[in-house]
């Protein structure tokens, strides 16, 4: 059955760094990629980046000056940091397989000044 | 960065009624592969986005067949003919031909 599951801090002070895991069953990350994708309260989905199955990465332009997404396979975990949070960074993150048809159920996250 | 514009931003529905969302790119979604990589999805209130529709017209495994895509290049549309209650929500198109992907803004279905 496949699963995924963002786990990380849900309090977060502005100019910091948020950490983020999103841990995966079900499949190996070595034959699918996984997408960070977040939602501020009330507004719509934002993609962030994309780790895919061969590591290689992309990112949301706006956020690639301080988004990095890693992952150990062995585990099955992939890593979101993301540093200089300002508070309109407050969001849910959630992580998907690349084809968007499992998505985890998301963590909100508040940056506070 | 490819950017979809999504119409119209609200729409109101009767449980019967047949709806159309519009998903118009600022350039072509095919892909050098032949395929073309616009995806719908479904957010119901309180809950992650759901894959109703991948590559245009291609129905997720579980979603209702009342659910359909179509268009080409940069014109895409879902429909929904006959809306039931549990459709409301919010309905997103997204690329996935170049990176990086984007997202519609987003289209909230409300039931009248």
């Amino acid at each position: 059955q496949v699963q995924l599951r963002e786990s990380g801090p849900v309090l977060v002070q502005a100019s910091e760094t948020l950490s983020l895991t999103c841990t995966v069953s079900g499949f190996s990350l070595t034959n699918f990629g996984v997408i960070w994708v977040r939602q501020p309260p009330g507004k719509g989905l934002e993609w962030m980046g994309i780790i895919w199955r061969n590591g290689n990465t992309d990112y949301n332009s706006a956020l690639k000056s301080r988004l990095s997404i890693n992952r150990d396979t062995s585990k099955s975990q992939v890593f979101l940091k993301m540093n200089s949070l300002q508070t309109d960074d407050t969001a849910i993150y959630y992580c998907t397989r690349d084809l968007g048809d499992y998505w985890g159920q998301g963590v909100m996250v508040t940056v506070s000044s | 960065d490819v950017v979809l514009t999504q119409t119209p931003p609200t729409l109101s529905a009767t449980i019967g009624q047949s709806v159309s969302i519009s998903c118009r790119s600022s350039q072509s979604l095919l892909d050098s592969d032949g395929d073309t990589y616009l995806n719908w999805l479904l957010q119901r209130p309180g809950q992650s986005p759901q894959l109703l529709i991948y590559s245009v017209s291609n129905l997720e495994s579980g979603v209702p067949n009342r659910f359909s895509g179509s268009g080409s290049e940069t014109d895409f549309t879902l429909k929904i003919s006959g809306v039931e209650a549990e459709d409301l929500g919010l309905y997103y198109c997204m690329q996935a031909t170049h990176a990086p992907f984007t997202f519609g803004s987003g289209t909230k279905l409300e039931i009248k």
